[in-house]
């Protein structure tokens, strides 16, 4: 049963640390998304890749997010230093997409995310 | 740029009867997807259904089918018979090229 895969799926930490979530995509899937779930602001897309090219990174703040992928099986959306409205649920979701526009995403179960 | 929008953040139904979600959308592209995706209390986010815009025919799966008018750009999700399980968030999706927009979503309660 192919699924996308996230670790961790809760973490706690003091506001300051470094925060690395990681996910593994589906085999085969050639397009990666990151979302941050806030009840204030619903489902917002930090970053977005292509196989395995950062494209759209735009809703993500530069100063202290970054997310890579750095092979074909694994996609990292790390927070440093991490503070507490960095406080949601974030998830990776996978897709394949044959040409340009996307089809549909396929999510992991989420890590929620609190900093104190 | 695309934006999603669901009108109705809630709504309740009793168990049985149907309901209608409603989503409106803004693009400029003549083919894309569109997707209804459904978040349950476990968070996890489930794909209920897809629609092809290039397509006249209506989706459906199962109880679930939509209602897609392309030209008022208006895709609305139908649950026939609801069940105690579809008790969740809805959310409208619209994928562009280099992103996938989400609607707020419509926290739908089913009532025993």
């Amino acid at each position: 049963d192919a699924r996308v895969t996230q670790t961790p799926r809760h973490k706690v930490t003091e506001m300051g640390q470094e925060v690395t979530m990681r996910c593994q995509p589906i085999l085969g899937h050639n397009t990666v998304f990151w979302y941050r779930q806030t009840m204030m602001q619903g489902l917002e897309l930090l970053a977005y890749f292509r196989n395995r090219a950062p494209l759209d990174d735009s809703g993500m703040p530069k100063d202290r997010f970054s997310a890579e992928m750095p092979d074909a099986t694994l996609a990292t959306l790390k927070i440093q230093p991490s503070e507490p409205r960095d406080s949601a649920v974030y998830f990776c979701a996978s897709g394949f997409s044959p040409g340009i526009m996307n089809t549909e995403a396929f999510f992991g179960q989420g890590t929620r995310l609190t900093v104190v | 740029a695309q934006t999603v929008t669901q009108s109705q953040p809630e709504m309740s139904v009793q168990e049985a009867e149907t309901v209608t979600l409603s989503c409106t959308y803004d693009t400029s592209e003549s083919n894309y997807y569109l997707f209804w995706y459904k978040q349950p209390p476990s968070r996890q986010m489930i794909l209920v259904i897809r629609q092809e815009a290039y397509k006249q025919q209506n989706a459906t799966e199962n109880r679930f089918s939509v209602n897609f008018q392309k030209a008022a750009k208006s895709f609305s999700l139908k649950i026939s018979d609801s069940q105690l399980g579809d008790t969740a968030m809805y959310f409208c999706a619209f994928p562009a090229h280099n992103d996938m927009r989400f609607g707020a979503g419509t926290r739908l309660t089913v009532k025993p």
